[in-house]
């Protein structure tokens, strides 16, 4: 059972927005600390997509955007292209797991 | 360009050692915490310990202290992963990671770990 909870899949249609959860709890998100996405492309290592809850690095697509409320986040992808049917984890920091970094059980995107 | 690059896959019999490494590039890999992430066949994602190059200092996953150990040599800029015993349930991709507060930013090609009789 994961600390950060995601839907285990979504999907949508090309050119579509779609929008994946990320629920955590008041030692989490909700003590404030900042969420980061991954995409994984089948067979790779994962990639950061977002950071700090709503930074792109260089090189990501404006199409993707993160946001934070409360103990949740979400990732927002529209135009949904064929390229970014991946699997999607949030990830962020438990303040009562000892310094740990904690993960989302990941969302597989699936364009239709 | 920063680059993480990992040793290659590993088999294994139950209860043989194994180390696994990193070795980072076009960074000062000192000033960096490292940090590894297994992932087990068709699951996700788990985060297991990180150590800051500079002066050693390590932090685990309650889940994994314990079952493996996290070094690093500054002099060749090189982590490592260890196991003293390793079970069936090791098999993973393991992968290391340039561990930042703002996000794992860099992750090394992975390293597949099979242990198997």
């Amino acid at each position: 059972q994961s600390v950060l909870t995601q839907p285990p899949s979504v999907s949508g249609a090309p050119g579509q927005r779609v929008t994946i959860s990320c629920t955590g709890s008041s030692s989490n998100i909700g003590a404030g600390y900042e969420v980061h996405w991954y995409q994984q492309l089948p067979g790779t290592a994962p990639k950061l997509l977002i950071y700090s809850n709503n930074n792109r690095p260089s090189g990501v697509p404006d199409r993707f955007s993160g946001s934070k409320s409360g103990t949740s986040a979400s990732l927002a992808i529209t135009g949904l292209r064929a390229e970014d049917e991946a699997d999607y984890y949030c990830q962020s920091y438990d303040s009562t797991l000892s310094g740990s970094r904690v993960f989302g059980g990941g969302t597989k995107l699936t364009v239709l | 360009e920063v680059q993480l690059v990992q040793s290659g896959a590993e088999v294994k019999k139950p209860g043989e050692s194994l180390k696994i490494s990193c070795k980072g590039s076009g960074f000062t890999f000192d000033n960096y915490w490292i940090g590894w992430v297994r992932q087990m066949p068709g699951k996700g994602l788990e985060w297991m310990a990180n150590i800051y190059v500079g002066d050693s200092d390590t932090r685990y996953s309650p889940s994994f202290r314990g079952q493996v150990t996290i070094s690093a040599d500054r002099s060749i800029a090189t982590a490592y992963l260890q196991w003293s015993s390793l079970k069936a349930s090791d098999t993973a991709i393991y992968y290391c990671v340039r561990d930042r507060t703002s996000g794992l930013d860099y992750w090394g090609q992975g390293t597949l770990v099979t242990v198997s009789s």
